[in-house]
C-alpha cells in the first residue's frame, strides 16, 4: 500500500519552463489537495478537488493549474515557471466518509527551484 | 476566517525533557483540531486529533486537549527523544461544500539534543 505518491521528488527549472507535477493515491480517496510550503508560512492550498471531475482554486492558485485525470490522480502544472514558484510542493488526499474523513494524508513532496 | 497560531521555533531541548508547544486557533464553527509532524525530507503525518471540546488526542506519548474556552490545542511530552527532532504543524479543519478544508500553523521546529 504505497499511499500517496509524488513524481519527481525534486526538479530544477529554469524561468518560462513548463513542467507537470504528478500525484496518484492507491486508498481511494475521493478529495485530493496540492499545497506549497514556504520557511515561515506554513502550508498554502493551492489547488484543490472534492471530487473527481470537479477542481477548485485554493489559497494561492496563480500560475498554476491542475487536472483531476481520474480518481487516483490529480496534477499540478506550471505553465511558466518563475523563481517566486521555488518551493516545497505536497500532495495530500482525504476519503469522504468513516472516523478518517477529517485526516489529509500527504505525500512525500516534490522541492521544485526556479532559477 | 480560520486561523491557527502556533509559537515559533526552534525549539531545542535535551533528551528527556518536558515539551510544551502552543497553539491557538480562530473559527467560526466547531472544528476538528490536529498535530501534524513532519521529519526531515517527508510529508506531514498524523500525529493526534481531537474532534470536540474536552477531547485529548494522544499518540506517541504526546497529548494535546481540545479546549474550547481558551481556543488552544497544545502539545505536550512528558520526555522527549532524539527521535522526536521534526516539525510540528497544529492545524484545524471545517467539513463543508463537500471537502475538507485545511487550515495550518506555520509550524515550529523542535530539535532534541543528546
Amino acid at each position: 500500500n504505497a499511499g500517496v505518491t509524488q513524481t519527481p521528488k525534486f526538479q530544477v527549472l529554469k524561468t518560462g519552463q513548463s513542467m507537470t507535477l504528478q500525484c496518484a493515491q492507491d486508498m481511494n480517496h475521493n478529495s485530493m489537495y496540492w499545497y506549497r510550503q514556504d520557511p515561515g508560512m506554513g502550508l498554502r492550498l493551492i489547488y484543490y478537488s472534492a471530487s473527481e471531475g470537479t477542481t477548485d482554486k485554493g489559497e494561492v492558485p496563480n500560475g498554476y493549474n491542475v487536472s483531476r485525470l481520474n480518481k487516483r490522480e490529480f496534477s499540478l502544472r506550471l505553465e511558466s515557471a518563475a523563481p517566486s514558484q521555488t518551493s516545497v510542493y505536497f500532495c495530500a488526499s482525504t476519503p469522504l466518509r468513516g472516523s478518517n474523513r477529517n485526516i489529509q494524508y500527504f505525500g512525500a513532496g516534490t522541492r521544485l527551484s526556479v532559477l | 476566517g480560520d486561523s491557527v497560531t502556533q509559537m515559533e521555533g526552534p525549539v531545542t531541548l535535551s533528551e528527556e525533557a518536558f515539551l510544551t508547544i502552543n497553539c491557538t486557533y480562530t473559527a467560526t464553527g466547531y472544528p476538528s483540531l490536529f498535530w501534524y509532524v513532519q521529519y526531515p525530507g517527508e510529508g506531514l503525518q498524523l500525529l493526534l486529533k481531537a474532534t470536540k471540546a474536552d477531547d485529548k488526542g494522544s499518540n506517541k506519548g504526546f497529548e494535546a486537549t481540545y479546549r474550547k474556552e481558551t481556543t488552544s490545542f497544545h502539545l505536550e511530552k512528558g520526555s522527549v527523544q532524539v527521535s522526536d527532532s521534526a516539525v510540528y504543524f497544529c492545524a484545524l479543519s471545517d467539513l463543508g461544500g463537500g471537502y475538507q478544508k485545511v487550515t495550518f500553523g506555520t509550524g515550529t521546529k523542535l530539535q532534541v539534543i543528546p
